[in-house]
């Protein structure tokens, strides 16, 4: 099985710009595409990135997905820091023997 | 719009039993496939399980296999998680979502439910 592993919190201020990280610790992050889920407090996920770069409709384009496969990683970018921003935000891909894997999780903080 | 409501969550003893249930609304609901994940408290998401449009095609997590049971209802426009054997570590919101799967294959889960709370305590 591998893993997916995600700072637990980053921070920054409004307007500026934050990146969130996500590791995959075997096989080529390349291999599946990933998602990135944000969950605002107290509500259910909603997607905002799809197939690692996609963003649904209705996603702001402050949002962007990319991956990086000399680092193993994906990343989700939010641009235009809002405090609407402020939410925990999961990364996740599969491979043919595990459906569904998620990243622990990190926590948005806009302050 | 798209609408999941899951409902059937309490608490229950250690050992205990319950049925979660999962509505759906406008939407084809027999053409997607269907997926619980659940949330402790205070903690990250955890898929538990999956199942084909059909019903015919299911999988679970190594910590709920052989204790959960995925089902649904397309009649019913119902998905269930028949959850037997509860331990503490089960205590979580449960969620129901769907699958959307594209046509090359790619999958990515686009509607969630607002949750339901299963707690496991004596």
């Amino acid at each position: 099985n591998f893993m997916l592993t995600q700072p637990h919190s980053v921070s920054e201020s409004p307007g500026k710009t934050v990146t969130i990280s996500c590791t995959r610790s075997s096989g080529s992050i390349a291999s599946n595409y990933v998602q990135w889920y944000q969950q605002r407090p107290g509500s259910s996920p909603t997607i905002v990135i799809y197939e690692d770069d996609q963003r649904p409709s209705g996603v702001p384009d402050r949002f962007s997905g990319s991956i990086d496969t000399s680092s193993n990683s994906a990343s989700l970018t939010i641009s235009g820091l809002k405090t609407e921003d402020e939410a925990d935000y999961y990364c996740q891909s599969y491979d043919p023997w595990n459906p569904v894997v998620f990243g622990g999780g990190t926590k948005l903080t806009v302050l | 719009e798209v609408q999941l409501v899951e409902s059937g969550g309490g608490l229950v003893q250690p050992g205990g039993s319950l049925r979660l249930s999962c509505a759906a609304s406008t939407f084809t609901f027999s053409n997607f496939e269907m997926i619980w994940v659940r949330q402790a408290p205070g903690k990250g998401l955890e898929w538990v399980s999956y199942i084909s449009g059909s019903g015919g095609a299911v999988l679970y997590s190594d910590s709920v296999k052989g204790r959960f049971t995925i089902s649904r209802d397309n009649a019913r426009k119902s998905l269930y998680l028949q959850i037997n054997s509860l331990r503490a570590d089960d205590t979580a919101v449960y969620y129901c979502a769907r699958q959307f799967r594209n046509n090359n294959g790619y999958y990515f889960f686009d509607y969630w439910g607002q949750g339901t709370l299963v707690t496991v305590s004596s």
